[in-house]
């Protein structure tokens, strides 16, 4: 199956500073890609997802890029906020099916 | 109805036991997944349902033992668990070509 890697394992940041997490696939029939957030005891919940045709993304605070040829995606949050404060996960699926996830990144924002 | 919904949230067995896992949604979705959590892991892809047919089962144990009774149920069915499969175990569902949305999981020990 799909290999996700996914870099830094830990994030600390100051409140309003920028965090960014990088993760690398190895199947080049990947071709979508979701990052999840979560908190402690809860599932895993969708932030932001990218296609392969695409190669960056927006929403608000959150960003995502794509470089299919690297196989590598990578997410951006912008003046970040103590509530960002999870656990973030990269994702990456062929055609929305078998989706496989990288190790996680446990990020905390200090007021 | 945007949800997936798991049962029991909580669920202690004996090794000897059996007992089983329900997950149900009402979004239309096609494809329904089973993922083993341990604690500070990623979700671990186990087995994924497409148009209630079985089409990945990634080298799972037979002690677990999935069942796809229509597009909107998914059961796992659990038999002579050992300590080391106690976990959060996580149903989600989705659209072709889309990210995968999550239940609250169901938390298992195994005694």
């Amino acid at each position: 199956g799909e290999n996700v890697e996914q870099h830094p394992s830990t994030l600390s940041v100051q409140e309003g500073d920028s965090a960014v997490i990088k993760c690398t696939y190895s199947d080049s029939a990947s071709n979508y890609f979701p990052w999840y957030k979560q908190e402690l005891g809860k599932r895993p919940q969708l932030i932001i997802d990218i296609r392969s045709n695409v190669g960056e993304k927006k929403d608000q605070r959150i960003a995502v890029t794509l470089n299919k040829t690297a196989k590598h995606f990578s997410l951006h949050i912008t003046e970040t906020q103590p509530e960002d404060s999870a656990v973030y996960f990269c994702a990456a699926s062929m055609a929305g099916n078998q989706f496989y996830f990288g190790t996680g990144t446990s990020l905390t924002v200090i007021p | 109805d945007t949800e997936v919904t798991q049962t029991p949230k909580h669920l202690v067995m004996g090794m000897t036991n059996k007992k089983s896992l329900k997950c149900e949604q009402h979004m239309g979705h096609r494809a329904m997944y089973w993922y083993k959590q341990k604690a500070k892991k990623p979700p671990e892809l186990m087995f994924v349902y497409s148009y209630e047919k079985l089409s990945i089962n990634e080298s799972v144990p037979s002690r677990f033992s999935p069942e796809c009774p229509n597009s909107s149920l998914l059961n796992l069915h659990l038999h002579a668990l050992q300590p080391e499969d106690s976990a959060l175990y996580l149903c989600a569902s989705s659209q072709a070509g889309t990210w995968a949305f999550f239940g609250q999981g169901t938390r298992l020990t195994v005694v």
